[in-house]
């Protein structure tokens, strides 16, 4: 089966840098993508890294391990807006698992 | 990228009854997903649409539970039959991208009394 772990929330200020894990299992891996939720809206996509290493997309960067089955989410100078829910995705064959979301909340 | 329209957006129906929800997409994609959410939850795959095919069904999810039709390569539907309060959630339909990418339709929220 397919399992993949994420811290449940996480709280920081305005300006600061959260760091969001998830380690995975699952059978047939290719990848792992981050999605974005604001309450009451749709998961939108963040990021997608089917290589190792660091992929930056502006104050957003995702980073990937495969020996490790492990990949984490930085958000930098974080904004109010940034509060929301985080999750992290496995692509295996041609569907995507989640994890179980990670809300962050972000202080003034 | 990718629009996705589906409707309702929300209803609140009686127990025992079925509902049916609709996902259009503006361009032609070769699988659909639906996907539903809890209230506070993750989101988890209930099944694959194709075109042409039958659906593929996710562990836990039968199909005269969620039947889904998918006449052509721009539009889906998934009906929830005998419903009942445990329903009770967000149905997302969501196709993907080349690039991996996943985009999903802004959801419906069923409420069952």
């Amino acid at each position: 089966g397919q399992s993949l772990e994420q811290p449940s929330e996480v709280t920081a200020v305005e300006g600061a840098i959260v760091q969001i894990n998830c380690t995975y299992q699952t059978s047939g891996f290719y990848g792992l993508s981050w999605y974005q939720q604001h309450d009451g809206g749709a998961p939108t996509f963040l990021s997608y890294n089917a290589l190792d290493g660091l992929e930056e997309t502006g104050r957003f960067s995702s980073f990937l391990s495969r020996s490790d089955s492990y990949g984490y989410l930085l958000l930098q100078e974080l904004q109010m807006k940034d509060s929301a829910s985080y999750f992290c995705a496995a692509h295996n064959d041609y569907k995507l698992s989640f994890g179980a979301g990670t809300t962050v909340t972000v202080r003034a | 990228s990718a629009v996705i329209s589906q409707k309702p957006s929300r209803d609140i129906c009686q127990r025992g009854t079925s509902l049916t929800i609709q996902c259009q997409v503006d361009s032609q994609v070769t699988m659909m997903f639906w996907y539903r959410q809890q209230p506070g939850q993750s989101l988890t795959l209930i099944a694959t649409a194709n075109q042409g095919s039958e659906a593929t069904y996710e562990s836990g999810f039968v199909i005269d539970k969620f039947p889904i039709s998918r006449p052509n390569l721009t539009f889906s539907t998934l009906t929830v039959s005998n419903m009942s309060p445990e329903d009770s959630s967000i149905y997302l339909c969501s196709v993907q991208l080349r690039t991996g990418e996943l985009f999903f339709g802004e959801g419906s929220r069923l409420t069952v009394l």
